[in-house]
């Protein structure tokens, strides 16, 4: 499958600062980015998404941001809470592939309260 | 709405049994389900798209015979594990998508099965 690697593996932040998770992807023709959030022992749980056509995209305490000229996204968590521990990972959606989720390694947060 | 349900959520079994997992669209009908194998600490690897009334398409170096899956019907897929082994121990994660909701989107995720072979 394509690659989608995150720069950072863990991540541990003040409750109340500001977090921002990283990735990378390698395939520029990506139509279509999610940020998942898996707790330990869950499924993965869908929290923003952002088209190709798009470079920012806002939710509630969540900003994902999108530079396809150097094929990176964020996730930026603001006002972390403890509740905001877990695994985070980037999926990147190629069209051509029949919407094949294509999964990044994962970072993972810990807030320390 | 678009709620995605495993079970078991968690089956130990003996080296050499076969172990089946189900996953369900609850309020939705899904042609399309995906099957995940994830371990420790690790990224979701997917192993396979499950269609609805034809054959599954694996990804390059899963075991068909091993995993065989079987989407008999609009809301329910299996991944069967045949003589699991301890090193198939793992997390299995099923998705779905929602036909209904068209274009490029979000895959449904349900809330997996840890399976561990002794």
């Amino acid at each position: 499958g394509e690659s989608v690697g995150l720069h950072l593996p863990t991540l541990s932040v003040q409750e109340g600062d500001n977090s921002i998770i990283n990735c990378a992807y390698s395939n520029s023709a990506s139509d279509y980015f999610i940020w998942y959030k898996q707790e330990s022992g869950k499924g993965p749980q869908f929290i923003i998404d952002i088209r190709s056509n798009m470079d920012k995209r806002q939710g509630q305490r969540v900003t994902v941001l999108l530079n396809k000229t150097v094929k990176h996204l964020s996730l930026q968590i603001a006002a972390t809470q403890p509740g905001d521990s877990a695994v985070y990972f980037c999926a990147e959606i190629l069209s051509n592939t029949g919407n094949q989720f294509y999964f990044g390694t994962g970072t993972s947060l810990t807030v320390i309260p | 709405g678009a709620v995605v349900s495993q079970h078991p959520s968690w089956v130990i079994c003996k080296s050499g049994t076969s172990v089946k997992i189900e996953c369900r669209s609850l309020d939705f009908q899904a042609t399309t389900m995906f099957w995940y194998r994830q371990f420790p600490k690790q990224s979701l690897m997917l192993m396979a798209t499950s269609n609805e009334g034809s054959k599954a398409t694996y990804e390059q170096g899963v075991e068909k015979d091993k995993f065989l899956i079987n989407h008999a019907s609009l809301t329910l897929s299996t991944l069967t594990v045949t003589s699991a082994h301890p090193e198939d121990s793992s997390f299995y994660i099923c998705s779905a998508r929602d036909p209904q909701r068209g274009g490029l989107d979000e895959q449904f995720f349900g809330p997996g099965t840890r399976l561990t072979v002794l």
